[in-house]
This record gives structure tokens, sequence and C-alpha cells, in this order.
């Protein structure tokens, strides 16, 4: 199974709003990351979340993580048409090797 | 730098049919990744190789698929026999992995297999 849940799985907002994603995991991890794929091209990595952190910002992204809820929530704010794609989280467990385990996406629609 | 290359772009091939498919990591990574997307089954991790050596080869479906690192610049996941279900969109990932580095994986644009 799974290991991160996104939540929503589809998202529709307008141009200039904010979008928010969340991501619901089972086991104690390293790190939370947060990808982001547009149609027929390949993940990009958007920012690393550790578990000893609880907020993260870069640019217009902010990321939370609430290790006691095993959750963490994307915001994306001011958002732009090009920031119409599909957002992955990803965890690192704290046991064993070095994967990552990506969830099932969240499809976001950006409505110019 | 160029960024982690797949090869090639597109695949159709028949059933029964053998598949290679090709990766050079980014250089100086040391960890690489092969990964399969599908809309029923999302982003499955087929096998990582660490240093050249295969660490976690679960997700590697069944004994149709193999993968080997000969070298730190070079990966192949062969499919032999291919079968129609094996139709998805294979991604190789590199990352630096240790020494304080963050483990971000860099993704290549895949290879989109198509089995009939």
């Amino acid at each position: 199974s799974q290991q991160g849940e996104e939540d929503p799985q589809a998202l529709s907002i307008q141009e200039g709003e904010n979008a928010t994603m969340n991501c619901s995991y089972k086991t104690s991890i390293n790190n939370l990351q947060w990808y982001r794929q547009n149609s027929g091209r390949g993940l990009v990595h958007l920012i690393l979340i550790r578990s000893n952190e609880r907020e993260k910002h870069s640019g217009r992204l902010r990321v939370t993580l609430d290790t006691s809820k095993k959750s963490s929530s994307l915001l994306i704010t001011a958002s732009r048409a090009a920031d119409t794609a599909s957002y992955f989280c990803a965890t690192r467990s704290n046991f064993g090797n070095e994967k990552l385990t990506f969830g099932t996406g969240t499809r976001l629609t950006i409505i110019p | 730098d160029a960024g982690v290359i797949q090869s090639p772009r597109h695949e159709v091939t028949e059933m029964g049919q053998e598949v290679t498919l090709r990766c050079k990591p980014i250089s100086g990574h040391n960890s690489l990744f092969w990964y399969r997307q599908t809309m029923m089954r999302g982003l499955e991790l087929l096998i990582y190789f660490n240093n050249n050596v295969p660490i976690d080869d679960s997700g590697m479906p069944e004994d149709r698929f193999s993968a080997k690192m000969p070298n730190a610049s070079f990966s192949t996941l062969k499919i032999q026999p291919s079968e129609p279900r094996d139709s998805a969109v294979y991604f190789c990932a590199s990352s630096l992995v240790g020494g304080g580095s963050t483990d971000t994986q860099y993704f290549g644009p895949g290879t989109r297999l198509t089995v009939l």
C-alpha cells in the first residue's frame, strides 16, 4: 500500500487563489519531500522538510509537518496557470534504506 | 549538467519481445532508482542501486524484469518477454545519498512503453 496518501485527489482553483494539498503517512519518517509532475514529464523536487522541522518556506511554497498526526500540507500561494500539475509527497523512512515512498498525488488545475 | 538521461523516450513493441530501457544518472550521484508509473497503480519503485550495487529489488514485479548497473554512469532495465500489462511510463532517478546530503531525487523524462 502507498505510504503517502494525498488529498484531495484533484483540486481546481482560480488563478491568484491559494492551493492547499495534504499528505498522510503511516510510519516514522526521516524526512518528507514534495514533488511536482507536469503532464508527460518527470517529477521535479520542490521542497524537503525533516522530521524535526514543523514548517518550511520556499518562494510561494509553504510546507508544514505534524509528526504526531503523521501528516503534511503543501500550500501554494497566489497560484499561477503554470502551477497546473500533479503534486506528490514522498517519505523517507527512519528504518532501512534510502528509498522514497511516493503518495498517490493531487492533480491541481489553475483556471486562468 | 544535462540531468538524468533516459532512452528511448518512447518504445512500442509487440508482446513477447525483449525491451531494454537505458538510464544515465547525474554525474557524482551514488544512488539510482527505477520507477514505473501507471494510472492504476501510481508511481512504484521497482529497484534501486547504491554505488552500483542493487540494494532493494522488492518492487520488481517478476522474473521477466531485470536491472543492471555495470558502472556509475549507466543502468539498464530489461523486460523479457514483454506483456501488454507492462505498458507504463518508466522513470529513472538519481540522487546523492549520505554525507549530509538531502537525498533529493532527480528524475529523468521517462520512457513511455507500449506493449501491443
